[in-house]
């Protein structure tokens, strides 16, 4: 199956720094999403992008699709030690139905 | 308050000792999933449902079944656990529209299980 693979794996910034996120797949999609996990919480959504779509802004966050490369990535500006979680990306099949997270990226916001 | 509840929390069993986690929802959402989280290997997802009576498999069915009675619940069951099945549990649901289901998930707060 198609599948999400987020770099780094890792990322340790200061307060104030921004962080970006990558997110490679493998297929055609309909949308990539971002959701956010607090350590061992359930996941939080974030951003929704469609294939159509090039660019998403919400709040701090932006998030960009390049379906030519098949990767997305997430910018979170002037980061915060609450942004500190582990992110993930998620791609659907082509029905929307099934859906395939990466191991996801561990960010460490230190004040 | 829209959300997605699961029961247990927390569950210690044994071996072959057959148990079920609950999921529900109060959205009246048609899209409802399970998913398991290991570490290093992210989510993956077991099964999903379209609708009532409308389940499918997703990655790693193995070891699980699922039923859709009704829309807003969706249980997990687990015939005979073994220990490969301790693991960190999620259901989610989502929205759809005329037959797309590409929209949001929303998470319950996970079912932590060790199978000893």
């Amino acid at each position: 199956s198609q599948q999400g693979e987020e770099d780094p794996q890792a990322l340790s910034i200061q307060e104030g720094e921004n962080a970006t996120m990558n997110c490679s797949y493998k297929t055609s999609i309909n949308n990539l999403q971002w959701y956010r996990q607090n350590s061992g919480r359930g996941l939080v959504h974030l951003i929704l992008i469609r294939s159509n779509e090039r660019e998403k802004h919400s709040g701090r966050l932006r998030v960009t699709l390049d379906t030519s490369k098949k990767s997305s990535s997430l910018l979170i500006t002037a980061s915060r030690a609450a942004d500190t979680a582990s992110y993930f990306c998620a791609t659907d099949d082509n029905y929307g139905q099934n859906f395939v997270f990466g191991p996801g990226t561990r960010l460490s916001v230190l004040p | 308050e829209a959300q997605v509840t699961q029961n247990p929390r927390y569950l210690i069993t044994v071996t072959g000792k057959k148990l079920t986690v609950t999921c529900s929802q109060n959205m009246n959402h048609e899209y409802m999933s399970w998913y398991r989280q290991d570490p290093g290997l992210g989510l993956r997802q077991i099964y999903y449902s379209m609708n009532v009576e409308v389940t499918d498999k997703g990655d790693v069915p193995e070891g699980y079944k699922v039923s859709r009675k009704e829309k807003r619940n969706f249980p997990l069951i687990l015939e005979s656990p073994s220990p490969n099945q301790t693991s960190l549990y999620f259901c989610a649901s989502s929205l759809s529209k005329r037959g797309v289901f590409n929209y949001e998930q929303y998470f319950g707060p996970g079912t932590r299980l060790t199978v000893t």
